[in-house]
């Protein structure tokens, strides 16, 4: 069974589109995370939610909306993509409000052009 | 603020050579000390994790202690193998200002075994 998952794998878009990344996690963690990690590996939070509240919100462009409909799933919603969005994204999980260990996905690789 | 520093790379090195990647830290009061693994295409795993002052956490091999007096935490092999060729991160759990905790990560260590 896939502890934290991510769909799509991979996901190639025109710049300008909306698109979604959806994250479930079956561990039964509460707190869940999407991270960015760029071309040479530099890893930045973005969002953290514990129990469906937001609790980590770095300076991330409001282009980027998370939404959390329930304390398994964790989705990222990106609007008028650009090509600076190009990058891999991790959803993670952990226990407790941060600080424990965290179980990451396999990432979702998106590529705009 | 906290901070990790980790030594830059890639570092290559022969299979059965002795491995060390540098790790330091700022933190206020007693942050938990993590490695995490990274295998190509994969996403980050726990590798070992230290919770305190002179813990060793240890793991496949490798060990890291957590060294309060030189804000350290240096990962280690005796021998590696060609399939620890991995990207690896070293991260402190630190109080953010909304006192929830979160991960501050290193810039990661890309590791190549050669045979």
């Amino acid at each position: 069974d896939t502890a934290v998952s991510q769909t799509p794998k991979y996901l190639v878009t025109q710049m300008g589109n909306d698109k979604s990344i959806k994250c479930e996690q079956n561990l039964g963690h509460d707190t869940m995370y999407w991270y960015k990690q760029d071309s040479k590996k530099f890893l930045k939070i973005m969002f953290s939610y514990n129990n469906k509240e937001l609790i980590i919100n770095e300076t991330v462009p409001n282009r980027f909306s998370p939404k959390s409909p329930d304390k398994a799933h964790l989705n990222l919603h990106i609007n008028s993509l650009e090509l600076g969005d190009s990058a891999v994204y991790f959803c993670a999980s952990s226990r407790g409000r941060g600080g424990n260990e965290q179980f990451f996905g396999p990432g979702t690789r998106l590529t705009v052009l | 603020g906290n901070s990790v520093t980790q030594m830059e790379g890639p570092v290559t090195l022969s299979e059965e050579a002795f491995l060390t990647i540098n790790c330091t830290y700022t933190a206020t009061g007693y942050p938990s000390l993590f490695w995490y693994v990274q295998y190509p295409g994969e996403g980050l795993q726990l590798l070992l994790k230290a919770t305190k002052a002179d813990d060793k956490g240890s793991n496949k091999g490798f060990e890291a202690t957590y060294r309060k007096e030189t804000t350290s935490f240096h990962l280690e092999k005796g021998s590696v193998q060609v399939s620890d060729s991995a990207v690896y991160f070293c991260a402190l759990a630190g109080l953010n200002a909304g006192n929830n905790r979160k991960l501050i990560w290193g810039l990661g260590t890309s590791l190549a075994v050669n045979p």
